[in-house]
């Protein structure tokens, strides 16, 4: 079965604190995407990063930060420094080949609140 | 830059009523989707469509159906509105590549509230 899982569905930091969100994936795909998507509340999703399941190097994007281990299916999401303007619901997401024709799957997101 | 356009941002129905939900992408991509959005539960897909004309359901497809004469275009039907189709409809659309979905791209959602 294609899943995504995000476990925490709330967290609250305080400014330039750093907070690391979970993703936990299950696929039968040997080739797959993952994403990171950022909602503000206007509503519309924006793309943060994607990542191949063949590269499992880590990437950095000034404060964010990615972790890839296939060993453990998981692609962690941290925010260095947090600010106000990162509050926002983020979401994990999956896309594959043979058994997720055309599809994504979604986790149910992990709300952020950064607080001054 | 990727576009992805849905008609309206609110939209306010009665019961009964029949909905069409447009959604418009600019890059040429083969794949378009419909999402809804609702607290608590995420994005859940109600219909894609692969290419012109084609279409698979989602995990959700009861009470909605789907239109794609052009490839640009995606139509959402509530073919007969209810209050539990409350929410918030996500259109988005990604290309397909080397047999991978790449990333999608969203518009901005419509809010449709149904009394």
């Amino acid at each position: 079965a294609q899943k995504v899982t995000q476990a925490q569905t709330e967290i609250s930091v305080v400014e330039k604190e750093d907070v690391t969100l979970d993703c936990v994936y299950e696929t039968r795909d040997t080739t797959y995407y993952l994403f990171w998507y950022k909602q503000p509340p206007s509503g519309e999703l924006v793309f943060l990063i994607r990542r191949n399941s063949f590269d499992e190097q880590n990437e950095i994007s000034g404060r964010y930060s990615w972790n890839f281990q296939k060993s453990t299916s998981s692609f962690n999401f941290t925010i260095t420094a947090s600010q106000v303007v990162d509050s926002a619901v983020y979401f994990c997401a999956l896309s594959g080949g043979v058994y997720n024709f055309n599809k994504f799957y979604f986790g149910s997101g992990t709300k952020l609140n950064v607080k001054p | 830059d990727v576009k992805v356009t849905q008609s309206s941002r609110y939209l306010v129905k009665r019961t009964g009523e029949k909905v069409f939900l447009e959604c418009v992408q600019d890059m040429d991509h083969e794949n378009m989707f419909w999402y809804r959005q609702d607290p608590g539960l995420g994005l859940r897909l109600i219909y894609f469509s692969y290419d012109v004309k084609m279409k698979e359901k989602g995990d959700i497809p009861e009470g909605y159906s789907v239109s794609r004469e052009k490839k640009e275009r995606f139509s959402l039907i509530l073919e007969s509105a209810s209050t539990n189709q409350t929410s918030m409809y996500l259109c988005a659309s990604s290309l397909w590549e080397d047999g991978l979905n790449t990333e999608a791209f969203f518009g901005q959602g419509t809010r449709l509230t149904v009394v």
